[in-house]
């Protein structure tokens, strides 16, 4: 049961434009969220997170909305850049529990010039 | 300065082989992991140690023992490999087990069973 979501694989945006990737969660008990960004052979590298009690997080070109209601969140990138083409994974936990993250299979973000 | 190290990067062995991946972080985190990304790119946890001490053992096959001689090191060791088992292994660290911190995530280690 794949309980975070990211139903598209990929992303083409132009440089200078805004990326805004999205990612669905059925777990209701998720009260905290978090963007990863990959490069290829590197691990995740942590982008910026959310916690329930908020609906946006920002931070410098990147900013994270959560919708609780719809059970999405989202991340905006603006303006895009060349080194932002990456995949982009978006993960939940429960806070108060052993941490576990559950990811999503990510999108893949190329911005080209 | 690597924060969280993996080795080794890359791994080919036969079916049937025993094999370790070592894991160090220096970061001074209490809380250390071991996550699987298969074919289909699913990152999912396998193990998670706090201390030293197993807080997390998802249902992973037996063949596969993580060992953590102190709270900077988590070792991985999996016996009698199998094809199944070839993926991007990763390895992680967080401050505490518990509350809203994120995971950092060392580079992987690719393991292909043939």
């Amino acid at each position: 049961d794949q309980q975070v979501k990211q139903n598209s694989p990929s992303l083409s945006v132009q440089e200078g434009r805004i990326s805004i990737l999205n990612c669905d969660y059925t777990n209701s008990m998720f009260d905290y969220f978090l963007w990863y960004k990959k490069y290829p052979a590197e691990g995740p590298t942590f982008l910026i997170s959310i916690s329930s009690i908020k609906d946006k997080n920002e931070d410098g070109r990147f900013t994270v909305f959560l919708n609780k209601s719809a059970k999405h969140l989202s991340l905006h990138i603006v303006p895009s850049q060349p080194g932002d083409s990456a995949v982009y994974f978006c993960a939940a936990s429960v806070t108060g529990t052993a941490s576990k993250l559950t990811f999503g299979t990510g999108t893949r973000l190329q911005v080209t010039l | 300065d690597t924060a969280v190290s993996q080795t080794p990067k890359y791994l080919v062995t036969q079916m049937g082989n025993d094999k370790s991946i070592k894991c160090e972080q220096n970061l001074g985190h209490d809380t250390m992991y071991w996550y699987k990304q298969d074919s289909k790119k699913f990152l999912k946890i396998m193990f998670s140690y706090n201390n030293k001490e197993l807080i997390i053992n998802e249902t992973v096959p037996n063949r596969f023992s993580p060992k953590s001689p102190d709270k900077a090191h988590l070792n991985l060791h999996i016996n009698s490999l199998e094809l199944g088992d070839s993926a991007v292994y990763f390895c992680a660290s967080s401050p505490g087990a518990l509350g809203n911190s994120p995971l950092h995530f060392g580079n992987g280690t690719r393991l292909t069973v043939t």
